[in-house]
């Protein structure tokens, strides 16, 4: 079966501009997550969706954000943009639910900001 | 806070030597264990799971890991590596039953020469 799809795989903003990253999860997964991958900081939680619901939230400023539709497809956004929101971004699909499972991740969206 | 802590930066080995990475989670509650391996250009696979039960517990690749609980401890072993598993190793933790947050720890590379 297919697997997590982020598009886009890259993109370069300028600073202070704003930018969507979209997640499809695997088919039947429930929830996705967002993460962010940087050489300094590693792989840190940005949030969770569950259900059209954000269920658990990282330790990010508000301009980050997301959402989730009901196909379970979800979005991450981040406004006024700053250099040092240059990083990988990860998308994992879970099944959900109230028994942990195993997340499966995404190639990720390489934002570099400029 | 919860964090995760893998001890070691940037292991190199020859083959055919013997891997172990060491982790250690500051979570005191139940918990569900991960290693998370990133080979060049890919996404993040899950190498091995510890819900429960066994403490020993096997992965792909020939890889597996001890849940050592009094230690706080999930060690990645492996007898014998090869060339091809030369990549970046990540231990992760999910410190509560409900959601999929994983606290990852900052990352093992593994270099392995023929």
């Amino acid at each position: 079966k297919a697997g997590v799809t982020q598009t886009p795989r890259y993109l370069i903003k300028t600073r202070g501009q704003q930018v969507t990253l979209s997640c499809s999860p695997i088919s039947g997964h429930r929830s996705v997550s967002w993460y962010q991958q940087t050489p300094g900081q590693g792989l840190q939680f940005l949030f969770e969706y569950f259900s059209e619901t954000q269920r658990n939230k990282g330790n990010f400023p508000g301009r980050f954000s997301g959402r989730q539709f009901s196909n379970s497809r979800s979005e991450m956004n981040v406004s006024t943009l700053e250099l040092g929101d240059s990083a990988l971004y990860l998308c994992a699909s879970s099944l959900g639910g109230r028994r942990v499972t195993e997340a499966f991740f995404g190639q990720g969206t390489r934002l570099t900001v400029v | 806070a919860q964090s995760v802590s893998q001890h070691n930066h940037h292991v190199i080995l020859s083959e055919a030597a013997s891997l172990e990475l060491g982790c250690n989670y500051s979570y005191g509650g139940t918990v569900n264990l991960f290693w998370y391996v990133q080979y060049p250009g890919q996404h993040l696979q899950l190498l091995l799971k510890y819900f429960s039960g066994d403490p020993l517990v096997k992965g792909i690749k020939g890889f597996e890991a001890e849940f050592i609980k009094s230690k706080f401890s999930f060690n990645l072993r492996k007898p014998s590596v090869q060339w091809s598993d030369t990549a970046e190793y990540f231990c992760a933790v999910i410190p509560n039953q409900a959601g999929t947050a994983l606290i990852f720890g900052k990352g093992t590379t593994l270099s392995v020469s023929s």
